[in-house]
């Protein structure tokens, strides 16, 4: 079983409308959750840290559930810039490993209009 | 620099060449990390350094890939006799701690290996 495992997609979103998908991970230990947003041929870039009260930047909600080991990304209000690929990235916690961050195969989101 | 730079963008190398990749970090950026992105995947981890010292290689796919980082700044990831199934993107990334889980990472914009 891969680490992180995410919905490859594509989501086919309408403009306006609202998109959610989440991400398992399998080391319980696990601490630190992102979400980083990766466009066609370009390097993955950090969209939001996900926390375990949930947390929320403009358009974009992260919520972490410890007990199921998911976390997931509502997207509000799609524009058409949010087309991209969504990585789930997650610490892990062990000390021999290092400081690595383990990446999802990502989810892809199509917005049209 | 302002970002993490990543030298060369693209790279064609004919089966059996030997490869190096460059990576200079963020000046000051204590952790480097490479990973491996093959099309359509996700990043997959290579190895990580803390300043000059290779703390895990763990991700190395075999024995032909090997990284540096001598002086603690700039690195290389060398592949040696390269495989066709070495064509991917190398992606390098930075941190400003020791931690990443903290810090994030920032990521150059990756060298695409196509091996031939």
């Amino acid at each position: 079983r891969k680490e992180v495992e995410q919905d490859p997609g594509p989501f086919n979103v309408p403009e306006g409308a609202t998109v959610a998908f989440n991400c398992t991970y399998s080391n319980s230990a696990s601490q630190s959750f992102f979400w980083y947003r990766q466009d066609c041929r370009k390097e993955p870039k950090l969209l939001m840290s996900v926390y375990s009260s949930g947390n929320e930047d403009g358009r974009f909600t992260a919520q972490l559930n410890r007990a199921s080991q998911y976390i997931s990304l509502l997207i509000r209000d799609s524009k058409l810039s949010d087309s991209a690929t969504y990585l789930c990235v997650v610490n892990n916690p062990d000390k021999a490993a290092g400081n690595k961050l383990t990446f999802g195969g990502g989810t892809r989101v199509l917005v049209k209009p | 620099g302002a970002g993490v730079s990543q030298s060369p963008r693209y790279k064609v190398a004919k089966r059996g060449q030997d490869v190096a990749l460059r990576c200079d970090p963020i000046s000051g950026h204590v952790s480097l990390f490479w990973y491996q992105q093959a099309l359509g995947q996700g990043p997959e981890f290579l190895t990580y350094f803390q300043n000059e010292a290779q703390l895990d290689k763990s991700g190395l796919p075999s024995d032909r890939f090997f990284a540096e980082r001598p002086e603690g700044s700039v690195s290389t990831l060398k592949i040696q006799r390269t495989q066709q199934e070495d064509s991917a993107v190398y992606l390098c990334a930075s941190s400003l701690g020791f931690r990443a889980d903290t810090y994030g990472y920032t990521f150059g914009s990756g060298t695409r290996l196509t091996v031939v």
